[in-house]
This record gives structure tokens, C-alpha cells and sequence, in this order.
């Protein structure tokens, strides 16, 4: 059975700070999505990485994929009030859009 | 582009009562998920439907969810009788297909049972 696991589970940055999220994952896959969600919102597609070695970038997130070591990460640069929210990362099981998502992040971003 | 709809948005029920929840995909995208989200965790995927086929339903409790899309469009949700722990956020996504790469979610419809 696949399992992806993030850590931290949670997180308190202060603004400007670095730092990085990671999602492992059990068994072999090379489709990997982050997603955002804000309280009592629904879930805003952030990357998807479709092959070893990638890397997306968007604004302060950078998202990359080593599949050998099935390992994600999510980097932040320079945090702002506005990136606090839960980060999942999801799995693709089967190359046929299962997700198994983890548990999620959640990012708290103090002035 | 007109995004996932979802209603009702929230749904409050006893346990044993019966429900539904509808979506409706985005235009064109034939490939459509619901999924279970508790509180605190990531969402758990229950069924996907490629066109008015179901793919995958091997996570559904099948004894009392059930799950339709008709015609290959809107999609309704069913729980049936309703338990404490089906307390969750029920959320459906759509793809253009099954390969296709990103899932677009709606907004989904908190129910809470008691």
C-alpha cells in the first residue's frame, strides 16, 4: 500500500525566514502534486512534477521531485503573512490519477 | 472557466438518516473523484468515474455509499444510512482525463453527523 508522508506536520515561520516541507513517498511513482488549502477552503493545485530531476517554481515555492530517493520538497523563500495555509502533497498511485495525499502541513507565517 | 460546483455546502443529519451531494465537473472534463477529507488529515479518494464508467471504487464502503454519474456529467453522492464517523468534508474534483495531470477541486460540502 502507498504512503506518503509530510513533515513537519506543522510549522511556524516569521516573515522572511526559509524553510523547507517534505513529502515521502512508499512505492514507485513520478507524479507528484502540491496543493494549498486555507482554512475551511477548498484545495488550490500549486505544482505538479511529472519526471525525475523537476523543479517548478512560483513566486516564494519552489517544488521539486527526486523519484530514486521518492522524495518531494516544497521550499519557501522569504515567507509572508499571506502563504499561512495547510500544504499537502499528493501521489499519483497508479499514473491513472489516484492520489493518496499526505497528511498535510499546516503553515502558520508570524510577523 | 466556470470552476467544480458542489452543493448543498453543508449538511447536517442524525445518524441512520440518508444524504446526497451533487457535483457538477467542470465543461468537458470527463474524468470526475470524490473524495473524503476528516478533519485534520489529507483527502482519502472513495471513487472515480471516467465518463459514466467507475475506474477505481475500492476505497468506497459499499454497504451503505453508493455513487452515480449519470450521463457522464453531474455525479451524486449517496450515504446511506449515515454513521458518527462519516462526519467529513466530501469533495469532488474533475480531470480532462485520466492522465491528464492536474485534478481540480470543488468546494466541498461539510457534513456533520449526530
Amino acid at each position: 500500500e502507498l504512503k506518503v508522508e509530510q513533515n513537519p506536520l506543522f510549522l511556524s515561520m516569521q516573515e522572511g525566514k526559509n524553510y523547507t516541507i517534505y513529502c515521502n513517498y512508499s512505492t514507485t511513482s513520478d507524479r507528484l502534486y502540491w496543493y494549498r488549502q486555507d482554512p475551511g477552503k477548498s484545495l488550490e493545485s500549486l505544482f505538479v512534477l511529472l519526471s525525475n530531476g523537476a523543479v517548478k517554481q512560483e513566486g516564494r515555492l519552489m517544488a521539486s521531485l527526486d523519484t530514486k530517493a521518492r522524495l518531494s520538497t516544497l521550499h519557501i523563500t522569504a515567507a509572508v503573512h499571506d502563504l499561512s495555509a495547510t500544504y499537502f502533497c499528493a501521489v499519483d498511485y497508479n499514473q491513472g490519477g489516484k492520489l493518496i495525499f499526505g497528511q498535510g502541513t499546516e503553515l502558520s507565517v508570524k510577523p | 472557466e466556470a470552476g467544480v460546483a458542489q452543493s448543498p455546502r453543508y449538511k447536517i443529519i442524525e445518524k441512520r438518516q440518508s444524504v446526497a451531494f451533487w457535483c457538477n465537473p467542470i465543461s468537458g472534463h470527463a474524468t470526475l473523484y470524490w473524495y473524503q477529507q476528516i478533519l485534520g488529515q489529507g483527502p482519502k479518494l472513495l471513487i472515480q468515474f471516467q465518463n459514466n464508467g467507475v475506474v477505481d471504487d475500492s476505497q468506497l464502503p459499499k454497504d451503505r455509499f453508493s455513487a452515480e454519474r449519470l450521463k457522464g456529467v453531474d455525479s451524486t453522492l449517496k450515504i446511506q444510512p449515515a454513521k458518527l464517523e462519516d462526519s467529513a468534508v466530501y469533495l469532488c474534483a474533475s480531470s480532462l482525463a485520466l492522465w491528464t495531470d492536474t485534478q481540480y477541486f470543488g468546494p466541498g460540502t461539510r457534513l456533520t453527523v449526530l
